[in-house]
C-alpha cells in the first residue's frame, strides 16, 4: 500500500459526460500528480500542483481541469467526455519542495466512456 | 522541457539470467531517476532511484547506474524469477517542483 488513495477505482460514464476522479495523497506530501495511461501507452503527464498551487502543466485537455484543496486532496475534472478519454488515470504524492523526494502512486481509476 | 527515451521496449529473459534496461534524458539539470515496476491492473511501484551525486546504486538483485556526462542510466536485475515479469518505466526530473517526466516503458517477461 503505498498510501496514496484514488477513488473511485472503475468509472463507467456515456459520451458528453462529466466525472472527476479524487486523488488524497500520503500523509505530509504536499505535491499531487495527475498521469493518463492509456492502452500500451506511457504515462503521460497531465498536471502538478505542489501545496494548493498549479506548479506544471502537461498535455491536458481544456475539457480537463485540476485542483488541489487546502487539506491536499486533488480532484481532476474531465468534462464532454469522449470515447477516447478511456484510459487510467493515476495520481502520485510526494513530499515536493527543492529537494526530490520519492513520488508514490495510487492503484488509479479506470474510466471507461461508452 | 525534459525527454526520457527507454529502450528496449520488451525484453524476454530465461529465469536466472539477467535484464537491463537503458534510459536517456535530454535536461542536464535532472538529477533525480527513479525507476516504477507496474504490474497488471496495478500503480506503478517505486523500486529503486538514484541522484545525481552518486555512480551506482544496488538493492539485493536490482541496481541502477547513471553516467551525467552522457545522459544515461540503466536498470540492471540479476537472477531474475517469473515475478520480475512486468512493465518497467525510468523517470527524471531536475527538483521536486518539476515535472517527472517518464519513459515509455519497457515490458519485461521472464520464462520459467
Amino acid at each position: 500500500d503505498s498510501g496514496v488513495t484514488q477513488t473511485p477505482k472503475h468509472l463507467i460514464t456515456a459520451t458528453g459526460q462529466r466525472v472527476t476522479l479524487r486523488c488524497s495523497p500520503r500523509s505530509g506530501d504536499l505535491s499531487v500528480y495527475w498521469y493518463q495511461q492509456s492502452l500500451d501507452q506511457g504515462l503521460q503527464f497531465l498536471i502538478q500542483y505542489y501545496n494548493g498551487e498549479e506548479r506544471a502543466k502537461g498535455n491536458i485537455l481544456e475539457r480537463f481541469s485540476a485542483q488541489q484543496f487546502p487539506d491536499l486532496h486533488s480532484e481532476l475534472n474531465l468534462s464532454s467526455l469522449e470515447l477516447g478519454d478511456s484510459a487510467l488515470y493515476f495520481c502520485a504524492s510526494s513530499l515536493g519542495g527543492s529537494k526530490n523526494t520519492e513520488a508514490f502512486f495510487g492503484q488509479g481509476t479506470r474510466l471507461t466512456v461508452v | 522541457g525534459e525527454n526520457v527515451e527507454q529502450h528496449p521496449s520488451t525484453l524476454s529473459v530465461q529465469e536466472g539470467d539477467s535484464a537491463v534496461i537503458k534510459c536517456t534524458y535530454s535536461d542536464s539539470a535532472s538529477n533525480y531517476f527513479p525507476w516504477y515496476k507496474q504490474e497488471l491492473g496495478k500503480g506503478p511501484q517505486l523500486i529503486i532511484d538514484i541522484r545525481s551525486n552518486v555512480g551506482e546504486k544496488k538493492d539485493q538483485r536490482i541496481a541502477v547506474t547513471l553516467n551525467k556526462t552522457a545522459k544515461h542510466f540503466s536498470l540492471h536485475i540479476t537472477e531474475t524469477q517469473p515475478e520480475d515479469s512486468a512493465v518497467y518505466f525510468c523517470a527524471a526530473t531536475a527538483s521536486g517542483y518539476s515535472t517527472l517526466t517518464f519513459g515509455k516503458g519497457t515490458m519485461l517477461l521472464v520464462s520459467p
